[in-house]
This record gives C-alpha cells, structure tokens and sequence, in this order.
C-alpha cells in the first residue's frame, strides 16, 4: 500500500496570505489528523477529520481550518498567515476510533 | 487535557550501549504509539502498543496503562538510531504527544 503523501512539501507564504496543504490517507483509511510542529511548542492536534465530518478540534485560532473530501483526501487551510505560523505540518492517517496512525512527510511553511 | 511526559529530555550513549525511554501519562488512554522522527521531520511508527509488551529487533516496549507509563528499549545502539523519539497517547479522539527524547549515538 502507499503510504502517506502530503503536497507541497516545502512552501514559502508571506503574512497576510493564506495557503492550502493536502493530504492523502493510505487507501482505506477514512480518519485524517492534522498537527503543527514547531520548535517551541512541539507537536500540537489541530483536527480530526472522519468520514467528511471534523469530529475533533485542537486548541487553535479559527485561522486554523480543514476539510475531508469523499474520498478520505483531506486539506487544511490556513487564513490571514503570521509569521508564528511557521511550522511543520503532518498528517496522519488511521483506520479505526482506537487507531493506529501513520504519518506523512510533512510539509514545512515558512511564513515571511 | 491529558499530560504526557517524556524522560530523559536528552541521552547521548556510545555505540553499542543500551537505553531505555520513558512515557509517563496522566489518564487512562485508548492507545499508545512510539515514533521516531528522522532529519527530514518524518514520523516513523515504531510501537503500537496500548498495553503489554512488544519486541521489533533491537528494540522493545512495554506499556503498563494501569500505571500509565509505558518504556521503550533501544538495545546495542547504533548511529542510525540518533534523531527523536516521541510517544502518542489518544484519549477521547485526540492525540497528544510528548515532548520527546532526542538520542545521540556515538561512533
């Protein structure tokens, strides 16, 4: 099976801007997770997204949003850009409520 | 929300040498995961391991939940074995990570 992909891998953004990253689960897989990576804060939940549905929701700004499309690929968006949005983002796929997850490669954002 | 902690912060061992890394949680948890992040930020899943006991070559991991912690054995390290190495715990749908153990192994 393939694993994870998540596009672009690297993207340079300038505040103000807004972007978009995607993500495309194992094949089967319905649950998609998304997390911010930074120095400071480690790794943070954003969402989770279950069969189209976010179905639960980490600490963050309104900014901060996502969809899961029919055939589990899910994308986030990142409104209005600031320079603390700076970050690794993953994306992990599972299979289950109780699940097993497996990560993409990231895409690294450098805001500007 | 729930805590997760991990120990030591830092370890840096000689080639060969054997480790152990702990994952302290503060709640009961439907999952646990281990995972090491390489150089280029990707995740590689090492342990799925909720509860009891499993071993994938050198290394091993053990987690107690009614004690809620769980250890990770890395044994007769070798240099490819640097990077971090992070728990997960899920509870109630979400996942929380610890702040991770970043491994130097020596020549």
């Amino acid at each position: 099976k393939a694993g994870v992909t998540q596009t672009p891998r690297y993207l340079i953004k300038t505040r103000g801007q807004q972007v978009t990253l995607s993500c495309s689960p194992i094949s089967g897989h319905r649950s998609v997770s998304w997390y911010q990576q930074t120095p400071g804060q480690g790794l943070q939940f954003l969402f989770e997204y279950f069969s189209e549905t976010q179905r639960n929701k980490g600490n963050f700004p309104g900014r901060f949003s996502g969809r899961q499309f029919s055939n589990s690929r899910s994308e986030m968006n990142v409104s209005t850009l600031e320079l603390g949005d700076s970050a690794l983002y993953l994306c992990a796929s599972s299979d289950s409520i109780a699940y097993e997850q497996y990560f993409g490669p990231g895409t690294r954002l450098t805001v500007t | 929300g729930i805590q997760v902690e991990q120990s030591p912060p830092d370890l840096i061992l000689q080639e060969g040498a054997n480790s152990t890394l702990r994952c302290n949680f503060s709640d009961s948890v439907n999952n646990l995961q281990w995972f090491h992040q390489n150089p280029w930020g990707q995740l590689i899943n090492l342990f799925y391991i909720p509860s009891g006991t499993k071993q994938n070559g050198r290394l091993s991991a053990t987690t107690v939940a009614t004690e809620r912690y769980s250890l990770l054995y890395i044994s007769s390290s070798q240099t490819t074995d640097s990077g971090v190495y992070f728990c997960a715990v899920a509870s109630a749908g979400k996942s929380t990570f610890g702040d991770g153990t970043t491994l130097t192994v020596k020549p």
